[in-house]
């Protein structure tokens, strides 16, 4: 079955440094995958997603990820960090039932600091 | 166009009472999910529905039911809450059941049982 793996539970990053969150896939063919943020106390918002084509995604609030099929990789990046980014971050993929349902990493947990 | 609205934010209940946490979409989509949140896994599907009428059980369904009588609507009944169901439970919604859609995520309701 379809799932992702977030090998990273927390990450510390300095204000204005660049970022690195990892996303491994388990998926048979290409697969759909995505990037979700939760802010503390909010749902979750889509970042970006990737389907097919350039390997290379952008998102939104600066963020892009690579889609890697030889290290089964979907990696979210962004050059220099906010304050504003902390929060968790989610990789999910679409598993192989019929309805797709969303399955989702633990997430790792993002703190920014001055 | 106020998009997935879950109700209430939080509920603290005795073990044994029963409750339904609401979701409701002014979206028109077909897809509607419901998810549990816990600290170090994830979210976890509950239940889902692909559309009127037509509901299914997820990864973790013990404990739950659900009724999707509308498009609109999409009710998570606790039949007798116990104290693991404490969590945090977000609705999710998308357009298709096809893999490349996105998911809408509702606020979220956090739920205690004591």
């Amino acid at each position: 079955a379809q799932s992702v793996t977030q090998p990273d539970i927390h990450i510390t990053v300095s204000e204005g440094a660049s970022l690195e969150l990892r996303c491994n896939y388990s998926y048979g063919a290409t697969p759909y995958l995505f990037w979700y943020v939760q802010s503390p106390g909010q749902g979750l918002q889509l970042l970006l997603k990737y389907f097919s084509g350039d390997t290379l995604v952008q998102g939104i609030k600066g963020f892009e990820a690579e889609f890697k099929r030889s290290q089964s990789s979907f990696n979210l990046r962004k050059p220099s960090v906010h304050w504003s980014d902390a929060a968790e971050y989610f990789c999910a993929v679409p598993t192989s039932t019929g309805a797709n349902n969303l399955f989702f990493g633990t997430g790792t947990r993002l703190t920014v600091i001055p | 166009n106020a998009g997935v609205t879950q109700t209430p934010k939080f509920q603290v209940l005795k073990t044994g009472q029963s409750m339904t946490l609401q979701c409701a979409q002014d979206m028109n989509h077909e897809y509607m999910s419901w998810y549990r949140q816990d600290p170090g896994m994830g979210l976890r599907l509950i239940h889902y529905s692909v559309g009127a009428g037509i509901t299914d059980q997820g990864e973790v369904p013990n404990g739950y039911n659900v009724s999707r009588s509308t498009t609109e609507d999409f009710p998570l009944r606790l039949l007798s809450a116990a104290p693991s169901q404490t969590s945090v439970y977000f609705c999710a919604t998308r357009r298709t059941r096809v893999g490349n859609t996105e998911a809408f995520f509702g606020q979220g309701t956090r739920l205690t049982v004591v």
